[in-house]
């Protein structure tokens, strides 16, 4: 099945630095989300992107898909943005989802 | 506005016993997930669903079954419930054609004792 790798695996920012985010995985995918964990536990979809580049408030997303990589920037970060943002490749509306990368922005 | 509704929230339940999780979702979505998040997995599929009465195994259904009896209503059954099923489970929906409408709701969080 689909393997996915996200790093790195925890991340710390002062407020206004920006954050870069990977994602491997290992079949082809004919779908990308990002989504986003709150330290709450919410989670919410960021943005779909399964090739090319996107973006989205301040956020981008560049997805390589012939060599099964996505990047998340997150530019300007927020204490707001603190939480776990969560990869997720897959086809068929049938995601797998990486153990995600963990965000702390201190003020 | 347009929700997935998990319930209960939380749960304790007795080794052996029987668990129903409930999923509404008010979206007009085909799909519908069910998955557990534990520490050092991360999120996992159990089961899901794109029609009503008709379920699909996901990557880890074992000791799980599911129930889709309306597009609107999914749930997640575990028949005899054993300690390693102590996790969150989170149900979600989306729609074909539309990925980001990706839609979760808000877990439950079942302990098994």
């Amino acid at each position: 099945g689909q393997q996915v790798q996200q790093s790195p695996a925890s991340l710390v920012l002062q407020e206004g630095e920006n954050a870069e985010l990977q994602c491997n995985f290992s079949s082809t995918a004919t779908q990308l989300q990002w989504f986003y964990q709150s330290p709450g536990g919410s989670l919410v979809s960021l943005l779909s992107n399964p090739s090319g580049t996107k973006h989205t408030g301040r956020l981008t997303s560049t997805t390589v898909t012939k060599e099964r990589r996505s990047s998340l920037h997150i530019s300007s970060s927020q204490t707001t943005d603190s939480g776990t943002y969560l990869c997720a490749p897959g086809g068929n509306y049938k995601p797998t989802f990486g153990k995600g990368t963990s965000l702390v922005v201190h003020p | 506005e347009a929700a997935v509704t998990q319930s209960p929230r939380s749960k304790v339940a007795v080794t052996g016993g029987k668990v129903t999780l409930s999923c509404h979702q008010t979206n007009n979505h085909d799909y519908m997930y069910w998955y557990r998040q534990d520490t050092g997995h991360g999120l996992r599929l159990i089961h899901y669903s794109y029609v009503a009465d008709s379920t699909e195994k996901g990557d880890i259904p074992d000791g799980y079954k599911a129930s889709r009896p309306s597009q609107e209503n999914f749930s997640l059954i575990l028949e005899l419930a054993s300690l390693s099923q102590t996790a969150v489970y989170f149900c979600a929906s989306s729609v074909r054609g539309r990925d980001s409408d990706y839609t979760f709701g808000s877990g439950t969080r079942l302990l098994v004792i």
